[in-house]
């Protein structure tokens, strides 16, 4: 009840194309979810977080859609960049306990000229 | 201002051995948490410290992990006896509280562990 199942493990997309992660989840009770960004030897780092009051939320070329009924979650990156290409973790908590956040298992983003 | 800070950033160690890993958190932050990073997996929690309060060691692995916080600030992560299996990064973050509007974790860049 407590994974989160993320997908792909990795993924490569061309220069100015869109990139898409997605995640799933099983506790109901989870209503914070982040992105989290990690380039090599540095620790992740918050990208865009989203609750589930809304179903999308955009911040820049980043964008997450939220499908609470089928318990989904995904980022989409438009206009790719290489500077992107660093590794995405999904994350969900409660809102009000996030002390764990629990991660899923990170997918290597690698955006090519 | 200065972010979250862990040293040393690699410890090569022999099996068997102990290791002491530390944390500097942003300053008055007042949660502190630990995490593990294997190669190819996500980050497995480990330990929380909210405050004052009893931590939360739900995450520890085996009895060979523990950790402490001093003064509200620093934190240490002690692995006993160490395993190969115990090889990874080692992943420490803060944030000012754990409820409410200021639940950003903010990570430091990790101690990666090698144990030969």
């Amino acid at each position: 009840q407590q994974q989160v199942k993320q997908s792909p493990q990795s993924l490569i997309v061309q220069k100015g194309g869109i990139s898409i992660i997605n995640c799933a989840y099983e506790n109901t009770a989870f209503d914070y979810f982040p992105w989290y960004q990690q380039f090599p030897g540095k620790g992740p780092a918050l990208l865009i977080a989203i609750r589930p009051d809304v179903s999308e939320k955009k911040e820049g070329r980043f964008t997450i859609s939220f499908n609470k009924s089928a318990k989904q979650f995904s980022l989409h990156i438009m206009d790719s960049q290489p500077g992107d290409s660093a590794t995405y973790f999904c994350a969900a908590s409660t809102l009000y306990n996030t002390d764990k956040l629990i991660f899923g298992t990170g997918t290597r983003l690698q955006v090519f000229p | 201002g200065a972010g979250v800070s862990q040293s040393p950033s690699n410890k090569v160690t022999e099996k068997g051995k102990d290791v002491e890993l530390r944390c500097d958190p942003i300053s008055g932050h007042t949660a502190l948490y630990w995490y593990r990073q294997s190669l190819g997996q996500g980050l497995e929690f480990l330990i929380y410290f909210q405050g004052n309060s009893a931590p939360d060691k739900s995450g520890l692995p085996s009895d060979r992990f523990s950790a402490e916080r001093t003064g509200g600030s620093v934190s240490t992560l002690t692995i006993q006896r160490t395993q190969q299996e115990d090889s990874a990064v080692y992943l420490c973050a803060s944030s000012l509280e754990n409820s409410g509007l200021s639940y950003e974790q903010y990570f430091g860049p990790g101690t990666r562990l090698t144990v030969t």
